[in-house]
């Protein structure tokens, strides 16, 4: 099956750093990333969608020079936040759709998740 | 825009059947996806119903009816594994494979 890798799974770090995060499918092509936000207990909150070679479409409310999105390859897409800070705190998952033989559609693949702590 | 809406808590007991409703409100609806969520981990995909009626896949099952603009997600046999939240999703056209997701419901299974 469609396996999409995710890291770090957790990071903690000092408020005004910067955090990157990866966001791998495995065994397909992914022609489109999707990067969610997640508070504890609460639903998942679309942040942006990126196409593989092209900018990245951000939600309402979603600061795109705050959190930076990368989809260079079909296979790779970074969501990089930056001057983290203490608000920013939270759980970030990203998915991933695509093409291919043994990929089923209409469905989203998801990342295990980072879980990220800004002190 | 589009709006869904689930009962955010539900608990039944281990081999009993629980039904999951999901209500939405959205323009150029194509398709209802139902996903599970276990504490800490990743959503992982259970069901996609862009037709009406049911759908079966083992103990689970989910229905859509695109007229009444519902749809559920039904789990027999409950276990303590399923104890989990479950999120309903709509994906409308034109907009890929993108999905809106509903505030999901916290499933507990007890003895």
């Amino acid at each position: 099956g469609a396996v999409v890798s995710q890291h770090p799974s957790w990071v903690i770090c000092k408020s005004g750093t910067s955090v990157k995060i990866e966001c791998r499918s495995l065994d397909f092509q992914a022609t489109t990333m999707f990067w969610y936000r997640q508070f504890p207990k609460q639903s998942l909150m679309l942040m942006a969608t990126s196409n593989e070679g092209s900018k990245a479409t951000y939600e309402q409310g979603v600061e795109k020079d705050k959190f930076l999105i990368n989809h260079a390859s079909l296979t790779l897409s970074t969501l990089t936040v930056t001057s983290a800070h203490p608000e920013d705190s939270s759980f970030y998952i990203c998915s991933a759709s695509g093409t291919g033989s043994t990929l089923a559609k209409n469905i989203q693949y998801f990342g295990a998740g980072t879980r990220l702590s800004v002190l | 825009g589009q709006s869904l809406e689930q009962p955010s808590e539900v608990t039944a007991v281990e081999g009993a059947i629980v039904q999951i409703n999901c209500t939405y409100q959205t323009s150029g609806f194509y398709g209802l996806s139902w996903y599970q969520q276990h504490d800490g981990g990743a959503p992982t995909f259970l069901s996609y119903n862009a037709l009406d009626g049911l759908e079966e896949t083992g103990r689970f099952s989910s229905f859509l009816s695109r007229s009444d603009s519902y749809g559920y997600l039904l789990l027999q046999e409950l276990q303590m594994k399923d104890s989990a939240s479950y999120f309903c999703a709509v994906r409308v056209y034109n907009a890929g494979n993108m999905l809106t997701f509903g505030g999901g419901t916290r499933l507990m299974v007890k003895p």
